[in-house]
């Protein structure tokens, strides 16, 4: 079975860097997803990674460790708007997707 | 707004009776999917649509039965459900190339709640 790991919750201040950590323990790797859920909201796709290292995308930042099998997803610069939920998901050697229940963000200001 | 739609956004219903979710895509897409998501739960893949044709049923009981007419459309058909039932339930659909990096693009979904 597949086996994704991230924190519940986690609070910020507003302007402050907070950093979500995923692990995983899948069947294959083919690629890691980060997705963001506002309450009541889809959610919509933030960044994939499926080389090691960092991909950056304006205040976010996606990382991966294949060999760790972990990944953080950096939010910096953090705005009132970026209160939500992050979902790590992991697409395994059958092509399917995996999630982890999701780190509920809280800003404060 | 994603290309995703879904209808109703909230249903409540008693165990006896017998409704239905939408799912509509605007993208393009051949795959859509339905996953169930509770709270602090991860997300549960119920059923796959690739090109109109089911490709994964991931044990979900009878009293769910899907139904993909066209690769625009899919729904999700309710009858005799649980008060466990009560959950967010969310369509997502992709372009079904089944690459690696394929993006899920995911409905606002609809919160049922079973009394």
């Amino acid at each position: 079975g597949q086996n994704i790991d991230q924190p519940t919750e986690m609070t910020a201040t507003e302007g402050a860097i907070v950093q979500i950590n995923c692990t995983y323990q899948t069947s294959g790797f083919n690629g890691l997803f980060w997705y963001q859920q506002h309450a009541g909201e889809a959610p919509t796709f933030l960044s994939y990674n499926v080389l090691d290292g960092l991909e950056e995308k304006g205040r976010f930042s996606s990382f991966l460790s294949r060999s760790k099998g972990y990944s953080y997803l950096l939010l910096k610069e953090l705005q009132m708007k970026d209160s939500a939920s992050y979902l790590c998901a992991v697409r395994g050697d059958d092509y399917k997707l995996s999630f982890g229940a999701g780190t509920t963000v809280t800003v404060r200001a | 707004e994603t290309g995703v739609t879904q209808t109703p956004r909230h249903l409540v219903m008693g165990m006896t009776n017998k409704k239905s979710l939408k799912c509509e895509q605007h993208l393009g897409h051949n795959a859509m999917y339905w996953y169930k998501q509770s709270a602090k739960k991860p997300l549960e893949l119920m059923f796959v649509y690739n090109f109109k044709e089911q490709t994964e049923n991931n044990s979900v009981p009878s009293r769910f039965s899907p139904e993909c007419p066209n690769s625009s459309h899919l729904f999700l058909h309710l009858h005799t459900l649980q008060p466990e039932d009560s959950a967010l339930y969310l369509c997502a659909s992709s372009q079904g190339r089944g690459t690696g990096d394929e993006k899920l693009f995911f409905g606002s979904g609809t919160q049922l709640s079973v009394l």
